[in-house]
């Protein structure tokens, strides 16, 4: 199977701490989406990485790629009660478009 | 914006029925994709589709089966509905990419729980 698996599976932390979620994937991918759930919704695409790229940012949102190690990691700064969710990071191994999701990462902020 | 529905939030079905799930965007997408959703299991892809009445099976299509006879409208059919078919049921849809520049974000509806009773 080329799913990904994601690390740590929970996190639990305290409102305005940083937020690191790990990726790894098994295959070389055109790109790296990481995506966020909130409770019983669709996804939420956050940010796409190339694999050509080693580090992008959007807002408190920084991820990095690091394709020798086939990993990435979702950093979320100064975190807020509202970034609770679940995070998935999604992999398109080449071909019609397809991603490959994560377990994902079910992230708690405690106010 | 983006907008893809899905024809209902919460579905409650009784074993043998036949169910339809609807999705429709309205951005032309040409690809569409239905999958499940399992605690500890991700999402897994059903079916796809790339283009009208085009489809291609996913990791786990058994059980289930696909139309897209319109480029807007992407339905998954359970012809016999059984209970292990209990289970969030997410669609998304996306332009399609190119050979450099690989696939782009996908856009996803907010999911019909299905209870198979």
């Amino acid at each position: 199977s080329q799913q990904g698996e994601e690390d740590p599976q929970a996190l639990s932390i305290q409102e305005g701490e940083n937020a690191t979620m790990n990726c790894s994937y098994k295959t070389s991918i055109n790109n790296l989406q990481w995506y966020r759930q909130n409770s019983g919704r669709g996804l939420v695409h956050l940010i796409l990485i190339r694999s050509n790229e080693r580090e992008k940012h959007s807002g408190r949102l920084r991820v990095t790629l690091d394709t020798s190690k086939k990993s990435s990691s979702l950093l979320i700064t100064a975190s807020r009660a509202a970034d609770t969710a679940s995070y998935f990071c999604a992999t398109d191994h080449g071909g019609a478009q397809k991603l490959v999701f994560g377990q994902g990462t079910r992230l708690t902020i405690n106010p | 914006d983006v907008k893809v529905t899905q024809s209902s939030r919460y579905l409650v079905k009784r074993t043998g029925e036949k169910v339809f799930l609807e999705c429709v965007q309205d951005m032309d997408h040409e690809n569409m994709f239905w999958y499940r959703q399992d605690p500890g299991l991700g999402l897994r892809l059903i079916y796809f589709s790339y283009d009208v009445k085009m489809k291609e099976k996913g990791d786990i299509p058994e059980g289930y089966s696909v139309s897209r006879e319109k480029k807007e409208r992407f339905s998954l059919i359970l012809e016999s509905a059984s209970t292990n078919q209990t289970s969030m049921y997410l669609c998304a849809s996306t332009i399609t990419g190119g050979e450099f520049t690989g696939s782009y974000e996908q856009y996803f509806g907010p999911g019909t729980r299905l209870t198979v009773t």
